[in-house]
């Protein structure tokens, strides 16, 4: 099945620097992928949509200048968290659809950032 | 209101019940239909994946959509303690766009 790797699973950074989060498909190419944030014992809040050589998509309420994201290949998209501050610290997580029509949303496993 | 509703539990069952989860929905257009398992700090897994109105059986696992009355179901059948997680219904318009979550509902299999 369809697999998407997201590196790294654990991030810990001080206040005002950046972190970058990668998101691969492993087996197949996604021209679309999407961003989550998830709080604990919460679902997850979608934060954008990332295209394949173009501008991703933010949702209302997500400063695109402060998540930045490059999706610069098809098997490949990152998101760089700006100037992190504590409350930013959150479990990220990526999506991307797998192979054919009708695919279903795979996601990776997560990667959990903490801001001191 | 939320678009999709999903009761939090917590549910807590004895090794061996048959489990029911369920979401309620309130957007007509939503076509697909998507139960994945989330174990703590990990990505969601997905479970079952449906079009339209229905059910879908794979092993313990059966999922039914009745689009009349906007209700989707996930049951789990002789359950286990390793199917203790948190469950996510989502659902989506199209097949390429965004889904939509529902809250997740905890589950605690006891042995």
């Amino acid at each position: 099945g369809a697999v998407v790797s997201q590196h790294p699973s654990r991030v810990i950074c001080k206040s005002g620097t950046s972190v970058k989060i990668e998101c691969r498909s492993l087996d197949f190419q996604a021209t679309t992928m999407f961003w989550y944030r998830q709080f604990p014992k919460q679902s997850l809040m979608l934060m954008a949509t990332s295209n394949e050589g173009s501008k991703a998509t933010y949702e209302q309420g997500v400063e695109k200048d402060k998540f930045l994201i490059n999706h610069a290949s098809l098997t490949l998209s990152t998101l760089t968290v700006t100037s992190a501050h504590p409350e930013d610290s959150s479990f990220y997580i990526c999506s991307a659809r797998g192979l054919g029509d009708n695919s279903p949303l795979h996601f990776g496993n997560g990667t959990r950032l903490t801001v001191t | 209101q939320k678009e999709v509703e999903q009761d939090p539990g917590p549910l807590s069952v004895p090794e061996g019940a048959i489990v029911s989860l369920n979401c309620t929905y309130s957007n007509s257009a939503f076509q697909y239909f998507m139960w994945y398992r989330q174990y703590s700090r990990k990505g969601p897994e997905l479970l079952m994946y449906t079009y339209s109105s229905g059910n879908k059986e794979d092993g313990r696992f059966t999922a039914q959509v009745d689009k009349s009355s906007k209700y989707i179901s996930l049951f789990i059948r002789d359950s286990q303690p390793s199917d203790s997680a948190t469950y996510l219904c989502a659902m989506s318009v199209g097949n390429a766009g965004k889904s939509t979550f529902g809250d997740g509902t905890t589950l605690t299999v006891k042995p």
